[in-house]
């Protein structure tokens, strides 16, 4: 049930762009995206809701394809300010429950 | 606005000690409460979560334990200590009407030693 995310890790350059990747066995009703600094709490990003939908803010944004059962983070034109590791979280759609499970996470880390 | 605090943040305890983790919310009524650990450099493990006083659902078989004596109120115990506890145990909260459309929001996390 844990969704799957690629890749593992990445290294940009600052100013270059990143997709993170995040995908399911199971029909998915939400996905969810956090970014946590090493030491730090898991920091909310965004959530998608409707297959696909759209969503971003500054130059973060996500798209989610229901019939893929996958999501894509997109970071664009990345600042120093990215990195940390980012988390996947999808809530399946087979029934009322209360949680949403996370993936392992893709650490990204940006060179100046 | 919502705040959520955890409580200690740091902890160093030997093998076979008890435990006791509190997290509380304030802010917000009624709202799901979780308790995740996360190993070093691993991710986010779902122990315990929580929709109403009273109302635990465990996750993972193991020495740990939750409560919820209030609305607001979190805490994540154990009897008995073993090495394998250590990590890093957060706490988070959604809204009412489930996780699955509402973000979570996380505590500042207690780093758990177990020696």
């Amino acid at each position: 049930q844990q969704p799957v995310q690629s890749p593992q890790a990445v290294i940009l350059r600052e100013g270059e762009d990143a997709v993170i990747n995040c995908s399911s066995s199971k029909a998915l009703y939400s996905v969810h995206w956090y970014r946590q600094k090493h030491g730090e709490a898991p920091v909310f990003l965004m959530i998608l809701l409707k297959g696909g939908e759209q969503k971003g803010h500054d130059k973060i944004s996500a798209s989610f394809n229901e019939k893929k059962q996958q999501s894509s983070l997109y970071l664009t034109a990345s600042q120093l300010s990215y990195s940390g590791t980012y988390f996947c979280g999808t809530a399946p759609r087979d029934g009322r429950d209360d949680k949403i499970i996370f993936g392992k996470g893709t650490r990204l880390h940006i060179l100046p | 606005s919502q705040t959520i605090h955890q409580w200690p943040a740091t902890l160093v305890q030997p093998v076979g000690s008890p435990l006791s983790l509190e997290c509380t919310v304030e802010g917000t009524s009624n709202p799901n409460l979780y308790w995740y650990r996360q190993a070093a450099g691993r991710g986010l493990q779902l122990l315990f979560y929580s929709v109403g006083i009273g109302q635990i659902s465990s996750e993972v078989p193991q020495n740990l334990s939750a409560s919820r004596p209030q609305d607001r109120q979190f805490i994540l115990s154990s009897k008995k200590l073993l090495l394998s506890d250590s990590g890093f145990y957060l706490c988070a909260w959604s809204g009412v009407g489930g996780p699955w459309s509402y973000e979570q929001y996380f505590g500042p996390g207690t780093r758990l030693t177990v020696t």
